[in-house]
């Protein structure tokens, strides 16, 4: 059971340069999000989604875009990479009707120079 | 956007000794307080969701309490080992969609044992 993966794990950006993170879970999860972590701050929300077709803005939306195709796919998009998104991006997925108890993937590290 | 706060931000405790922390969160528009385990290098585990007031959930060495009219949880680790070093994540869901919006998480708490 691979649970939540997201791709690349690494990845050196330009400024400017636009790039994709992938996010895929198995568990068929209707609730999917995305967070990015940096030092000294909590996780922060940037977008999450309920279901397939559906997506909204967190707290942190702004440079990104998502979408969601399929109940298992929730892309993340860096339309124009700035430096101030050099960060570590987090997928996460959880069951309606469950907790709320949110399973993670193993992160993506971003360097934008 | 709420505040979710925990203290102290780092806590080094000798190998066997019992801890403590705390999470503070807005008491209103509450419906669940999480707790997550993270380690190095790894992804963020849960530990416990908790929704009543009162409430008290336990698992092996560690356990963790609930107050929601005063809007603080602790999280305690009996008898510390090594293997508990880890940053903690408390997580506030003030939402009755049990996580579909997201959640609102603290700094952590990064916990050192020392053998």
């Amino acid at each position: 059971n691979a649970g939540v993966t997201q791709t690349p794990k690494f990845q050196v950006l330009k400024t400017g340069q636009s790039m994709t993170l992938q996010c895929a879970q198995d568990m068929n999860h209707e609730y999917m999000s995305w967070y990015r972590q940096d030092p000294g701050m909590g996780l922060r929300l940037i977008h999450y989604s309920v279901g397939a077709g559906i997506t909204d803005q967190g707290e942190v939306p702004n440079g990104y875009n998502v979408s969601r195709s399929t109940t298992e796919d929730f892309p993340l998009r860096l339309l124009s990479a700035a430096p101030s998104q050099t960060s570590v991006y987090f997928c996460a997925s959880t069951t309606k009707g469950g907790t709320g108890e949110l399973f993670f993937g193993e992160g993506s590290r971003l360097t934008v120079l | 956007i709420l505040n979710v706060e925990q203290s102290p931000q780092s806590l080094h405790v000798q190998e066997g000794d019992s801890t403590n922390f705390t999470c503070s969160f807005p008491s209103s528009n509450f419906y669940a307080l999480h707790w997550y385990r993270w380690e190095t290098a790894k992804s963020p585990e849960a530990l416990f969701v908790m929704t009543l007031n009162g409430d008290e959930k336990k698992k092996g060495r560690i356990s963790a309490t609930l107050n929601t009219k005063e809007g603080y949880s602790y999280l305690y680790i009996k008898g510390s080992q090594p293997e508990d070093s880890a940053t903690y994540l408390c997580a506030s869901d003030p939402y009755s969609g049990g996580g579909a919006d997201g959640l609102t998480f603290g700094k952590g708490t990064h916990l050192i044992i020392q053998p």
